[in-house]
């Protein structure tokens, strides 16, 4: 059974950077396409970017300037940094995977709530 | 970015009853339209992928339909285990875009 955990701050400061990884166990982190969504609290669901596990990236262009996803395919991981961030910022983020076609997320994480407060 | 809306935003219905919720995109996007349940607290599941297929796992009672701009997901007789947020998300071109979410609740 494949299993998505995210992990990192739960809290982060103004204009610092937000860091969060993303462990994939029960499967490969090969051949799939593992994206980062987020969901601001009560809010609709945000799509931030993808990674493939090659290293290939693509971000969305509202965040682009901000976001960095990485993998670590040795470990099953991958991993976002989005810099400077504000209180706009804060949301529940959940790491999904997507198959090779990019169609659909069919794993998610829990998801991890990150508040962005002084 | 493509945009997503869902109509209606919110129903009230019972156990029993037929539901659908209706997904339109800004332009067509194919059949490149997914379903997501999301229950409080929770990550969203995938139900319906490629605008009809249905997820490995996910009862029968659940089902999509449209191509172009026009999609609906249809619960043919709610459940209690339904009550929860519907989202459609496209998957047509990046940024993918999810729907507002359609909150189904007990009448």
């Amino acid at each position: 059974q494949v299993q998505l955990q995210e992990s990192g701050p739960g809290l982060v400061k103004p204009s610092e950077t937000l860091s969060l990884t993303c462990t994939v166990s029960g499967d490969s982190i090969s051949n799939y396409y593992w994206s980062w969504i987020r969901q601001p609290p009560g809010k609709g669901l945000e799509w931030i970017g993808y990674i493939y596990y090659s290293g290939s990236t693509n971000y969305n262009p509202s965040l682009k300037s901000r976001v960095t996803i990485s993998v670590d395919t040795s470990k099953n991981q991958f991993s976002l940094k989005l810099s400077s961030v504000t209180a706009a910022d804060t949301a529940v983020y959940y790491c999904a995977r997507a198959p090779v076609t990019r169609d659909y997320f069919d794993y998610w994480g829990q998801g991890t709530l990150v508040t962005v407060s002084s | 970015d493509i945009q997503m809306t869902q109509s209606p935003s919110s129903l009230s219905a019972s156990v029993g009853d037929r539901v659908t919720i209706t997904c339109r995109a800004s332009q067509s996007i194919s059949s490149y339209l997914n379903w997501y349940q999301q229950k409080p607290g929770k990550a969203p599941k995938l139900l319906i992928y490629a605008a009809s297929s249905l997820q490995s796992g996910v009862p029968s009672r659940f089902s999509g339909s449209g191509s172009g701009t026009d999609f609906t997901l249809t619960i043919s007789s709610l459940q209690p285990e339904d009550f929860a947020i519907y989202f459609c998300q496209q998957s047509f071109s990046t940024p993918f875009t999810f729907g507002p979410g359609t909150k189904v609740d007990i009448k």
